[in-house]
This record gives structure tokens, sequence and C-alpha cells, in this order.
């Protein structure tokens, strides 16, 4: 199977609190991505690292993406109640043309 | 906000019944896309489209089928509906640069089959 692992399958954290989420795939990728999915609804896209980048940032986003060990991480800082959400990665597989995703993170934030 | 719209959102239907699930985008997008997912798992590709007259089988093999005579329209389509088919259906897009396969995704269908 190509598909994705993330870990943990679910986090519940205090507001305010740092949020880790990580992702592993199994095969050479061009680029990985993550996704947000509020509940029975469609999927937003968060941001996309490259293969050639290591880091990147978006707002209280971080993602670390580590080839060696085909692996990513997204960090949300200061977590607020509205980012109770599902959290997908996704990543593009060298010479294929579509997106493959994880199984996610169900990630709940206390008030 | 994407443009990219899907209805119904929700459906109740009997088994046998033909459903078709709509599926527009206004982005002009050439890569289109169905997903299901089943509460609280990922995502399944059941088919895409790379532009008109376009589409293929994704990796779960699936009984409906697709169709896309424009570019903005790729609706899916049941031809006799059972429980098992009892899902979420996510529609997408893309744009056509792999170096940037982002997805914009609808609000997707809650199909229930009775």
């Amino acid at each position: 199977s190509q598909q994705g692992e993330e870990d943990p399958q679910a986090l519940s954290i205090q507001e305010g609190e740092n949020a880790t989420m990580n992702c592993s795939y199994k095969t050479s990728i061009n680029n990985l991505q993550w996704y947000r999915q509020n509940s029975g609804r469609g999927l937003v896209h968060l941001i996309l690292i490259r293969s050639n980048e290591r880091e990147k940032h978006s707002g209280r986003l971080r993602v670390t993406l580590d080839t060696s060990k085909k692996s990513s991480s997204l960090l949300i800082t200061a977590s607020r109640a509205a980012d109770t959400a599902s959290y997908f990665c996704a990543h593009l597989i060298q010479g294929a043309q579509k997106l493959v995703f994880g199984q996610g993170t169900r990630l709940t934030i206390n008030p | 906000e994407a443009d990219i719209y899907q209805t119904p959102r929700y459906l109740v239907i009997g088994t046998g019944k033909k459903i078709t699930l709509e599926c527009s985008q206004t982005m002009g997008h050439d890569k289109m896309y169905w997903y299901q997912q089943d509460p609280g798992m990922e995502l399944h590709l059941i088919h895409y489209s790379y532009g008109v007259n376009s589409t293929e089988k994704g990796d779960l093999s699936s009984e409906s089928t697709v169709s896309r005579i424009r570019t903005e329209h790729f609706p899916l389509t049941l031809e006799s509906a059972r429980p098992s088919h009892t899902s979420q259906y996510l529609c997408a897009s893309s744009e056509t640069t792999v170096s940037n396969e982002k997805l914009f995704f609808g609000s997707g269908t809650q199909l229930s089959v009775l």
C-alpha cells in the first residue's frame, strides 16, 4: 500500500498548548501537503512542502520534512478551540499524478 | 474559499435507486477527483479526470461511473445504490502544475443507502 500513516490517531490538548502531529510515507515524493477537515466537511489545504525543503512556516503552523526518514511533522503553536479538526498529510508520489492521503489525526482543543 | 460545489449535501435513498452526485468548479481546473471517505478514516481515490473526455479509475474499486463533458462539471453516478455505498463522497480539483498539486475540495455529499 502507498498510504501514509499518521501519528497519533487522536490528540487532545488544552487551549494555548502546542500540538504536534507526525506523518510517515513509503515512497519517494515530489511534495508533501497538510490538510485540515472540520467534521463532516471537505478538506482545506494548509501548507505544501517540496522534497528539497526541510522546514516551512505559515502563521502558527510549522511543517518539517525529513526525506531520509520519510516523515513529516505539523506543529500548531498556541492552539485555539477553533483548531479542533482532523488533520491529514498527503504526498505526491514521484512520477505519479495523484495525492495519497494518510489516515489523519483527530485534534481536540479543550477550552 | 474554494469555488467548488457539491450537491446534494445529504442524500438518503433506498436500495436499487440510481443517483448522481454533482460537482462543479469555476476555477478552470483541468484536474478533478472523486474521493470516498468513511467516518474518521482516510480518503480513497475512486475516480479522476485530467480534462474533458478523460476519466480514469482510482485506487479503490468502485461501482460508480463518472463523466467529464465540460471542464467545470464532473458528476458521479451510481446505477443501483446499495447499503455498502453509504459513505461521504468528496470532489476536488487542482491546477495542472504537478509540482503544485494543491487540491481544492467541495463540502462533500453524505450518502446513506437504506
